[in-house]
């Protein structure tokens, strides 16, 4: 079946440090990708999304380039706020599209120290 | 406008008990999902709903639970016999036929 591997459990940081979290997928299909954040007390909420080959998806600094090669979506931010604390998923949806359930990766704890 | 909305946001119950969960969908949204979230497992698709009919249902337990879709305005967890394992967060989300998916807040089941 698909899956999402996200390679850092934990990440910290100080503020204006450079970030990368590393997603890799395997699906059976094309599928849409795309990274949510949580915050404590909340669902996830979408951060971007890119739905075919070296589309860059990106929202309040944060991009990621969709690599069909490497089956790679990493997450990266050139300078981190004690605001983007927090946790991030990156995930996948197959099956043409709408509709279609979400295949999540275990998640990033992102910390940020001011 | 207002997001999804889940009801009640946290629930105790005793071993062996009913828990029932409610997910009201944003508006004019065709599709509900569910998903659960632990610690351990991370967040796992349960079931989903297009246009009130069950689709997809690949996540659920086979036994003690079962989802629900009676009105375009809200869908139903049920747990029977809750046990300890069954303790998380599940999340509702929906979306009108895009693929991203909008979540609500969650409901936190604590099993004693």
């Amino acid at each position: 079946g698909d899956s999402v591997t996200q390679t850092e459990g934990q990440v910290a940081l100080s503020e204006e440090d450079f970030l990368t979290i590393h997603c890799n997928y395997s699906a059976s299909g094309y599928p849409t990708l795309f990274w949510y954040v949580q915050y404590p007390g909340e669902g996830p909420q979408l951060l971007f999304r890119a739905s075919r080959d070296k589309e860059k998806g990106s929202s309040r600094g944060f991009e990621a380039t969709y690599d069909k090669g490497t089956t790679s979506f990493h997450l990266r931010k050139a300078s981190v706020q004690e605001s983007d604390s927090a946790v991030y998923y990156c995930a996948l949806s197959d099956l043409g599209g709408s509709n279609a359930k979400l295949t999540f990766g275990k998640g990033t704890k992102l910390s940020v120290k001011s | 406008n207002a997001g999804v909305i889940q009801t009640p946001r946290h629930k105790v119950t005793g071993k062996g008990q009913e828990a029932t969960l409610w997910c009201e969908p944003i508006s004019g949204h065709s599709a509900v999902f569910w998903y659960r979230q632990t610690i351990v497992q991370g967040l796992e698709f349960l079931t989903y709903f297009r246009n009130q009919a069950p689709i997809d249902d690949s996540g659920m337990p086979k036994e003690r639970f079962s989802a629900q879709m009676p009105n375009q305005s809200h869908s139903t967890l049920k747990i029977q016999s809750t046990q300890p394992q069954d303790s998380a967060v599940y999340l509702c989300a929906s979306n009108w036929g895009q693929d991203t998916q909008y979540f609500g807040p969650g409901t936190r089941l604590l099993v004693l």
